[in-house]
């Protein structure tokens, strides 16, 4: 089945820096790639997905990038604020089966 | 619209003991998922329901089973609860299981002791 690794588990930066958050997954059959953000108590909620048609995908300070060759993606926020501090999920998934998550990245933004 | 909808919220269950976690969604979604999430582990998936009348095992389905009761309803058993099932379990379902977006309940905080 799918596995999924996520890089690095913490992740300590600046107000106004950017985050980079790497995955890599193991079954070259999926096709498609959700980031979730989990705020401390809450559930986890989607914040930018792509699929493997795409190599890249952009939304405000988010944006994604997909390399199938390689099996990997990565989550980037550019201008980091306090808001952004979270546990951030990957995940992977292909027709007909389930989302498998990596273990997460806790994101701390200090002003 | 409520969403994803978990009940209880909280448990604290006795070794041995057993219990259903119930989850329901109004959104009209085919497929529901059980996850688990434990500190360090991230969410692993216990269980899913493509759609209704089918489930399947995910990646730690061992100790639970489910029940896709109808299309909004899909249920997590514990028969005989062990100290290694304490754990935040959520629910989550979406409009078809390729591709789309997972919309997660609150969570159950259960605790076996």
């Amino acid at each position: 089945g799918e596995n999924v690794e996520q890089h690095p588990s913490t992740l300590s930066v600046q107000e106004g820096d950017s985050a980079v958050i790497k995955c890599t997954y193991s079954d070259s059959a999926s096709n498609y790639f959700p980031w979730y953000k989990q705020e401390l108590g809450k559930r986890p909620q989607l914040i930018i997905d792509i699929r493997s048609n795409v190599g890249e995908k952009k939304d405000q300070r988010i944006a994604v990038t997909l390399n199938k060759t390689a099996k990997h993606f990565s989550l980037h926020i550019t201008e980091t604020q306090p808001e952004d501090s979270a546990v951030y999920f990957c995940a992977a998934s292909q027709a007909g089966t389930a989302l498998i998550f990596g273990k997460g990245t806790t994101l701390s933004v200090s002003s | 619209n409520a969403g994803v909808t978990q009940t209880p919220k909280f448990q604290v269950l006795k070794t041995g003991q057993s219990m259903t976690l119930q989850c329901a969604q109004d959104m009209n979604h085919n497929s529901m998922y059980w996850y688990r999430q434990d500190p360090g582990m991230g969410l692993r998936l216990i269980y899913y329901s493509a759609s209704e009348g089918t489930t399947d095992k995910g990646e730690v389905p061992n100790g639970y089973n489910v029940s896709r009761l109808n299309k909004r309803e899909f249920s997590l058993r514990l028969e005989s609860a062990a100290p290694s099932q304490t754990s935040v379990y959520f629910c989550a379902s979406s409009v078809q299981i390729m591709n789309t977006e997972a919309f997660f309940g609150q969570g159950t905080r259960l605790t076996v002791v």
